[in-house]
């Protein structure tokens, strides 16, 4: 069974741009949550969604955006990119809200601002 | 608000040596307790759960047992191997279906 597909691996944008990833959920798992992972602040919860709703938000502006489509892919937006937001952001997907499995992790897209 | 604390590394050890890697969390609840690990370059991959008071994760010789009592759930390896070098976290799933991580701890092993 195919895994968490998370694209594309490595991106290089400029100050300013914005910038959307992307990631296809385990077939059947209707969960996506994404992580930010930087050396500074660990790994911290941007959002999750579940049939194409977001359920819940982490602490980050609004810059940080996301969707999830009918077939439970994902996609994640940041607009107007700062050299903070260098960072792997990793998606993860689950059966449902109340999995005691936790997570399936992508090998995440590694953002590089300059 | 739910947190996780874990021993900070790297932890360097011999092959075939005993891995202890501490975690103690806060949560409301009874939250999901978990540990992931992360190979160079790569994303999470779960290493073992456990959903309930004294249940007992289990995963290719890494062990973790939910100790409510003393909120811990600190991961162990009778023989660590080369291969086991990587970092490894720490992390609950509270009411919120969110994950909260621990820092991270980098196992660097050594032949």
């Amino acid at each position: 069974k195919a895994g968490v597909t998370q694209t594309p691996r490595y991106l290089i944008k400029t100050r300013g741009q914005q910038v959307t990833l992307s990631c296809s959920p385990i077939s059947g798992h209707r969960s996506v949550s994404w992580y930010q992972q930087t050396p500074g602040q660990g790994l911290q919860f941007l959002f999750e969604y579940f049939s194409e709703t977001q359920r819940n938000k982490g602490n980050f502006p609004g810059r940080f955006s996301g969707r999830q489509f009918s077939n439970s892919r994902s996609e994640m937006n940041v607009s107007t990119l700062e050299l903070g937001d260098s960072a792997l952001y990793l998606c993860a997907s689950s059966l449902d809200r109340y999995d005691d499995y936790g997570y399936t992790f992508g090998s995440g897209t590694r953002l590089t601002v300059v | 608000g739910d947190s996780v604390t874990q021993m900070e590394g790297p932890v360097t050890l011999s092959e075939e040596a005993f891995l202890t890697i501490n975690c103690t969390y806060t949560a409301t609840g009874y939250p999901s307790l978990f540990w992931y690990v992360q190979y160079p370059g790569e994303g999470l991959q779960l290493l073992l759960k456990a959903t309930k008071a004294d249940d007992k994760g289990s995963n290719k010789g890494f062990e973790a047992t939910y100790r409510k009592e003393t909120t811990s759930f600190h991961l162990e390896k009778g023989s660590v191997q080369v291969s086991d070098s990587a970092v490894y976290f720490c992390a609950l799933m509270g009411a919120g279906n969110m994950l909260t991580f621990g820092g991270g701890t980098r196992l660097m092993v050594k032949p």
